[in-house]
């Protein structure tokens, strides 16, 4: 299971571009990345996910590199709404990797100031 | 579709009370998952499930138990509670094929236990 690692906070301010960055060196090739967005008092909600380069949704981007050890999520434009909790999730996926243990890293807290 | 429905949506307990979380989804996902979520923290596993008569334990799974006779129902018990699981407990839900990397949460139960 790839064990993912990101910054514990993050401060931005509304109208910037906002990139947070997920460590996962051990990922494996059937592995695929997916990012979630919490609000206080909520459950989780899934933003987007990818395999490797670059996914873009309505909400975000997702940069991957090639080598896949780590990905970036990339909020554009960010406003005092987007004020959160980010997490990144390794998903294993097809054969073999299908497995059920999905495991949370502590995330990351965006604070978006005025 | 509702999505995952959570009840209660808030409960206090005293210590050694026994009591069920109950979690439905209506989307005939396989997997569902229990996490916990204590202040300030990240979301850790405690039991999940890929499909009906089949349970697993996660990182955290003692004091709880779990079983899934549906494909639509995942209760998770607690039969002696603890102060220690004063927690925010989410049920999370996914596709087993398909767009299956997807998880979709309740909004949780607010536990206190006293």
């Amino acid at each position: 299971l790839a064990k993912t690692t990101q910054p514990i906070s993050m401060d931005s301010y509304e109208g910037q571009e906002v990139n947070i960055t997920c460590s996962h060196n051990n990922i494996a090739t059937n592995d695929y990345i997916t990012w979630y967005q919490q609000f206080p008092s909520q459950g989780p909600r899934f933003i987007i996910q990818g395999y490797k380069t670059k996914v873009t949704n309505e909400v975000a981007s997702l940069f991957i590199p090639a080598d896949r050890k780590s990905s970036t999520l990339s909020l554009p434009r960010v406003s005092l709404s987007d004020t959160a909790v980010y997490y990144c999730l390794v998903v294993p996926w097809g054969g073999s990797g299908n497995t059920g243990k999905l495991i949370f890293g502590q995330g990351t807290t965006l604070q978006v100031k005025p | 579709n509702a999505g995952v429905t959570q009840t209660p949506k808030f409960q206090v307990l005293k210590t050694g009370q026994s009591m069920t979380l109950q979690c439905a989804q209506d989307m005939n996902h396989e997997y569902m998952s229990w996490y916990r979520q204590d202040p300030g923290m990240g979301l850790r596993l405690i039991h999940y499930s890929v499909g009906a008569g089949i349970t697993d334990q996660g990182e955290v799974p003692n004091g709880y138990n779990v079983s899934r006779s549906t494909t639509e129902d995942f209760p998770l018990r607690l039969l002696s509670a603890a102060p220690s699981q004063t927690s925010v407990y989410f049920c999370a839900s996914r596709e087993t094929d398909g767009n299956g990397k997807k998880l979709f949460f309740g909004s949780g139960t607010q536990l206190s236990v006293l």
